[in-house]
């Protein structure tokens, strides 16, 4: 079975620009987190989306924003890139997304800002 | 509030010996604990879990303890190899039933040959 999948895999943009990252959630898994790593931070949770709502989120300005299709796929777009969000973005995916259930992650995508 | 520390930043073994690596929560709602192994390059992937209602778990050459007494729960990996060479991280799904997960800062574990 397909585990999670990320694209891109790497990404460099420029300060100001926005860029939208991808996560394909396992089949049949209905909930996708998205995480933000960082060498000084570790990994800090940006925001869940169950069933195409967004169920949780973390302590990110609303630069940071996302959304779930249908299918259970999720997007994330970061708007007005700053050089402090060059990180490793990983989206996790469960089936049911409770706090007692298994969540699969992707590659991540590696952003750089310059 | 919520925060999942471990203990040690980098854990240096010898091939064959026992590793523990240990993390501390602070959230004594935490009734769920994951802990998830890092290789360069790749996303974390799902080691082991345990549930607040047992106080160990074993898989394969891994075992998880928990003890809620002072929030404490450790990662022992039997007869470590190269190939566990890696950051491992725990994390907690905290008091919100929802996906989210809370991760300690992580342990570099560097096996020696």
């Amino acid at each position: 079975k397909a585990g999670v999948t990320q694209t891109p895999r790497y990404l460099i943009k420029t300060r100001g620009q926005q860029v939208t990252l991808s996560c394909s959630p396992i089949s049949g898994h209905r909930s996708v987190s998205w995480y933000q790593q960082t060498p000084g931070q570790g990994l800090q949770f940006l925001f869940e989306y169950f069933s195409e709502t967004q169920r949780n989120k973390g302590n990110f300005p609303g630069r940071f924003s996302g959304r779930q299709f249908s299918n259970s796929r999720s997007e994330m777009n970061v708007s007005t890139l700053e050089l402090g969000d060059s990180a490793l973005y990983l989206c996790a995916s469960s089936f049911r997304g409770r706090r007692d259930t298994e969540a699969f992650f992707g590659q991540g995508t590696r952003l750089t800002v310059v | 509030g919520e925060n999942v520390g471990l203990h040690l930043p980098t854990l240096s073994v010898q091939e064959g010996d026992n590793s523990i690596i240990n993390c501390a929560y602070s959230n004594s709602a935490s009734d769920y604990f994951i802990w998830y192994k890092q290789e360069s390059g790749k996303g974390p992937q799902f080691i082991i879990d345990i549930r607040s209602n047992m106080d160990k778990r074993q898989g394969q050459r891994v075992t998880v303890l928990l003890n809620k007494t002072v929030k404490h729960l450790s990662l022992q990996i039997a007869a470590t190899q190269p190939g566990d060479s890696a950051v491992y991280f725990c994390a907690e799904n905290g008091s919100s039933n929802t996906g989210k997960l809370i991760f300690g800062q992580g342990t570099t574990l560097q096996v020696k040959p």
